[in-house]
Formats: structure tokens, C-alpha cells, sequence
């Protein structure tokens, strides 16, 4: 059974910093592409980050360029989303997808990120 | 990118059909074949309903179906069911690993 577990999202203030992570099982990591979507309180879902298989290409929404950063670890069938300079509007429950067919084949129950002073 | 259009809301009684529309462009819905759309019930994380336009996961039921004509996409629910009630996201491939989201249907079951 394929599960995804994100962790890491808490309170953080306007411009600080926090490290999501997503542990997969269930299926072979290393063999997909793997994505970062989030959705802000009452609002709809928005892709922020894909990577690719070996992390050798990535792809970042254009509201999160130069802050976040996408990686994963394969050996440890782990992504993670390092995330700087955090804005109000970045506030939102982040989840952690995996690719089949060009899609969001499987979602993890999500983690809250807030940022507020 | 823009977010692609769905109507806020739809609605049905149980047993009849419901239709949502997702309009996109060239550049997303109408350039590829890799329209999928995403069930989701408040509280929880969305779920995969159809690939590739029209196919269905294991374990949906074939009372989802989805479909494409230019650049709209759309999603038809069949004899709807109270769990039907939902969040319902198309979402369409645009090129450079990049995808777009439509804005989200409410769709009711009276």
C-alpha cells in the first residue's frame, strides 16, 4: 500500500525558515517523480514543487522561486521542502503527491504550515 | 499560469447526473491528453478520480467519467450518492513539468 507521511509544518514568524518532510513506503521511491501542492485556508490546491526521479531536474512555482527548495533522498525514500523567507501567504497545508501518469496519483493526509507574527 | 475555470458550485439529487467543466488553453488542457481530476471531502487529502482524461483508478467507480472537447475538460458524476458531496479539482499538464489546478467545484447532493 503506497503511504506518503508529511511532517515538519508548525507556527513560524514572517521570514523564517522550515523544513518539510515526506516519508514514503509501499512502492519503489526512486521511480517517481514527486511533488510538493498546497492549498491555503479555504482556497484551492496549487503544485509548488516537482522533482524528478534522480533530483536532477525540478521544477518551482513562480511565488516560491529562490526561497523554497526542493530534494529528496532516495536511499531514505524521504522528499523534503526547505522553505526560506516565509511569507504570510505561504500560510497553507502542504502535501506530498506521487506521480503515476502525469498526475497526483497519491497524496499524503497533509502537514499545516502558518506563518504569523 | 493561470488557475483553469470550474463553476464555484453544482449541484443534484440522488441518482441523477452531475457535469463539471474545466477550461483551460491550448497551452494546458487543449495541448495534452493529461487532464485528471481530484475528489476531495473537507478535512481530508484530495483523491485521484481520472487519469489521462478518462481513465479511472483501480477501485472508482465507473460512475466517474471524464472527457475532453478542445480546451474544456469535463467530469460527470452518475447516479449520485451522498458521498459524492465533495471538492472536486481538474488539473491539466502545461509543459516544462508544470501543472495547473482549476479553481474547485462544490458539488452538493440535494
Amino acid at each position: 500500500e503506497v503511504q506518503l507521511v508529511e511532517s515538519g509544518g508548525s507556527l513560524v514568524q514572517p521570514g523564517g525558515s522550515l523544513r518539510l518532510s515526506c516519508a514514503a513506503s509501499g512502492f519503489t521511491f526512486s521511480s517517481y517523480w514527486m511533488r510538493w501542492v498546497r492549498q491555503a485556508p479555504g482556497k484551492g490546491l496549487e503544485l509548488v514543487a516537482n522533482i524528478k526521479q534522480d533530483g536532477s531536474e525540478k521544477y518551482y512555482v513562480d511565488s516560491v522561486k529562490g526561497r523554497f527548495t526542493i530534494s529528496r533522498d532516495n536511499a531514505k525514500n524521504s522528499l523534503f521542502l526547505q522553505m526560506n523567507s516565509l511569507r504570510a501567504e505561504d500560510t497553507a497545508v502542504y502535501y506530498c503527491a506521487r506521480d503515476s501518469n502525469w498526475d497526483f496519483a497519491y497524496w499524503g493526509q497533509g502537514t499545516l504550515v502558518t506563518v504569523s507574527s | 499560469q493561470s488557475a483553469l475555470t470550474q463553476p464555484p458550485s453544482a449541484s443534484g439529487s440522488p441518482g441523477q447526473s452531475v457535469t463539471i467543466s474545466c477550461t483551460g488553453t491550448s497551452s494546458d488542457v487543449g495541448g495534452y491528453n493529461y487532464v485528471s481530476w481530484y475528489q476531495q471531502h473537507p478535512g481530508k487529502a484530495p483523491k485521484l478520480m481520472i487519469y489521462e482524461v478518462s481513465k479511472r483508478p483501480s477501485g472508482v467507480p465507473d460512475r466517474f467519467s471524464g472527457s475532453k472537447s478542445g480546451n474544456t475538460a469535463s467530469l460527470t458524476v452518475s447516479g449520485l450518492q451522498a458521498d459524492d458531496e465533495a471538492d472536486y479539482y481538474c488539473s491539466s499538464y502545461a509543459g516544462s513539468h508544470n501543472f495547473v489546478f482549476g479553481t474547485g467545484t462544490k458539488v452538493t447532493v440535494l
